[in-house]
C-alpha cells in the first residue's frame, strides 16, 4: 500500500524558515515523480513544486520560486521541501503526492500544516 | 499561463441523478493534460480521471472525462451518497503551466 506521510509543519514567523518532508512507502520510491501541492484555509489546489524520479527535472509554482528548494533523498525515500522567507500568504496545508505521469498525482498523503503569522 | 474555469460554483443534487461539471480552458490544451480530482472534508484530494477521460485505479466506470480544445468534462452517471465532494479540474501541461480549477462543490439536495 502507498503511504506518503508529511512532517514539519508548524506555525512561523514571516521571513522565518520551514522544512517539510515527506515519507514514502509501500512502492518503488526511485521510479516515481513527487510533488507538493497546498491548499490555503478554506480555498483550492495549488501546485508548488515537483522533482522527477532522478532529480534531473525540477519545477517551481512561481509564488515560491527562489525561495523554496525541493530535493529527494533515496536513502530515506523522502521528499524534502525546504522554505525559506516565509510569507503570510504562505500559509496552507502543504500536501506530499506521488506522480504517475508528470505532475499527475495518484496518491496523497494528509497533509501538514503551514501557518505564517506574526 | 492557462486558467481554468468551473462551472457551476456549487451544485445541489440527490443521489441517482446524473451530473456534468464543467472545466473550460482559457487556451486550448494539448496533449490532453487533463485531470480531475476529487476531495472531501477533512482529505487529501483523490485523483479520479488523468489524460482527459482515463480513469484512475480504483475509479468506479461511473465516473467518465471528456472534452477537448477549452472545453472539458466530468460526468458522473448515477451520484452515490459518496461522491458529494469538491471537484477540481487540474492542467498539468508543461508549455501552459500547471493549474487547478477553482473547483466545484456538489451538495446534496
Amino acid at each position: 500500500e502507498v503511504q506518503l506521510v508529511e512532517s514539519g509543519g508548524g506555525l512561523v514567523k514571516p521571513g522565518e524558515s520551514l522544512r517539510l518532508s515527506c515519507a514514502a512507502s509501500g512502492f518503488m520510491f526511485s521510479r516515481f515523480g513527487m510533488s507538493w501541492v497546498r491548499q490555503a484555509p478554506g480555498k483550492g489546489l495549488e501546485w508548488v513544486s515537483s522533482v522527477s524520479s532522478n532529480s534531473e527535472n525540477i519545477e517551481y509554482a512561481d509564488s515560491v520560486k527562489g525561495r523554496f528548494t525541493i530535493s529527494r533523498d533515496s536513502a530515506t525515500n523522502s521528499v524534502l521541501l525546504q522554505m525559506d522567507n516565509l510569507r503570510a500568504e504562505d500559509t496552507a496545508v502543504y500536501y506530499c503526492a506521488r506522480d504517475w505521469q508528470w505532475l499527475v498525482h495518484d496518491s496523497w498523503g494528509q497533509g501538514t500544516l503551514v501557518t505564517v503569522s506574526s | 499561463e492557462i486558467v481554468l474555469t468551473q462551472s457551476p460554483g456549487t451544485l445541489s443534487l440527490s443521489p441517482g441523478e446524473r451530473v456534468t461539471l464543467s472545466c473550460r480552458a482559457s487556451q486550448s490544451v494539448s496533449g490532453s493534460y487533463l485531470a480531475w480530482y476529487q476531495q472531501k472534508p477533512g482529505q487529501a484530494p483523490r485523483l479520479l480521471i488523468f489524460g482527459v477521460s482515463n480513469r484512475a485505479t480504483g475509479i468506479p466506470d461511473r465516473f467518465s472525462g471528456s472534452g477537448s480544445g477549452t472545453d472539458f468534462t466530468l460526468t458522473i452517471s448515477r451520484l452515490e451518497p459518496e461522491d458529494f465532494a469538491v471537484y477540481y479540474c487540474h492542467h498539468y501541461g508543461r508549455s501552459l503551466g500547471y493549474t487547478f480549477g477553482q473547483g466545484t462543490n456538489l451538495e446534496i439536495k
